[in-house]
């Protein structure tokens, strides 16, 4: 199976920062990843697609990068509705999703 | 528009078995397969099994294969997911999800608590 690990687990900002958010596979998934957020009591809402595309509708401060194994998401300037939890998620091999980052308000 | 619709909260004892079932609407049945995650209270997310409404072909998460049926049925549009042997450790929201190939799981239902209790 192939393990996904986000870091950090949670995250403190204000609005209007720039964050980076990594993600680590523990084999080669080439860029398929995708990158969730969650709100409490909501199921998630795709974001990015093949670590770097933009889902359709989703905020143009959101990006993503990266291959192979190593992948971040960044929010450029952050807003008061993106303090959320975002998963990663590889589709390379079945889906495995990270454990989860907390991004809270400082 | 695409809709998925989840069946509501159940609550079992331990060693029975739950069904959930997940109705799609909006879009072709069989062109985009069906995927099930879970989420334990105050945890994250984890994959279960992905169903093919095309011809009904099974993967599932090595921790699940023995506990998990999944079946379809493409007049109703409805994938269901037995999970058997259930402890307090499966007590969960459970999501169905639409997965469009390549991209990710871009359609979920509203997710079903499962609660497992003697």
């Amino acid at each position: 199976d192939i393990q996904m690990t986000q870091s950090p687990s949670t995250l403190s900002a204000s609005v209007g920062d720039r964050v980076t958010i990594t993600c680590r596979a523990s084999h080669n998934i080439d860029t398929w990843l995708a990158w969730y957020q969650q709100k409490p009591g909501k199921a998630p809402n795709l974001l990015i697609y093949k670590a770097s595309s933009l889902h359709s509708g989703v905020p143009s401060r959101f990006s993503g990068s990266g291959s192979g194994t190593e992948f971040t998401l960044t929010i450029s300037s952050l807003q008061p509705e993106d303090f959320a939890t975002y998963y990663c998620q590889q589709y390379d091999s079945d889906y495995t999703f990270g454990q989860g980052t907390k991004l809270e308000i400082k | 528009q695409v809709q998925l619709v989840q069946s509501g909260a159940e609550v079992r004892k331990p060693g029975t078995s739950v069904r959930i079932s997940c109705k799609t609407f909006g879009y072709t049945f069989t062109r985009f397969h069906i995927h099930w995650v879970r989420q334990a209270p105050g945890q994250g997310l984890q994959w279960m099994a992905r169903l093919n409404p095309t011809d009904g072909s099974i993967r599932f998460a090595q921790k699940f294969q023995d506990r998990v049926t999944m079946t379809r049925d493409t007049s109703t549009n409805t994938v269901d997911m037995d999970l058997s042997s259930l402890t307090s450790d499966d007590t969960a929201v459970y999501y169905c999800g639409r997965v469009l190939t390549g991209v990710g799981i871009d359609y979920w239902g509203q997710g079903t608590l499962v609660t497992v209790s003697s």
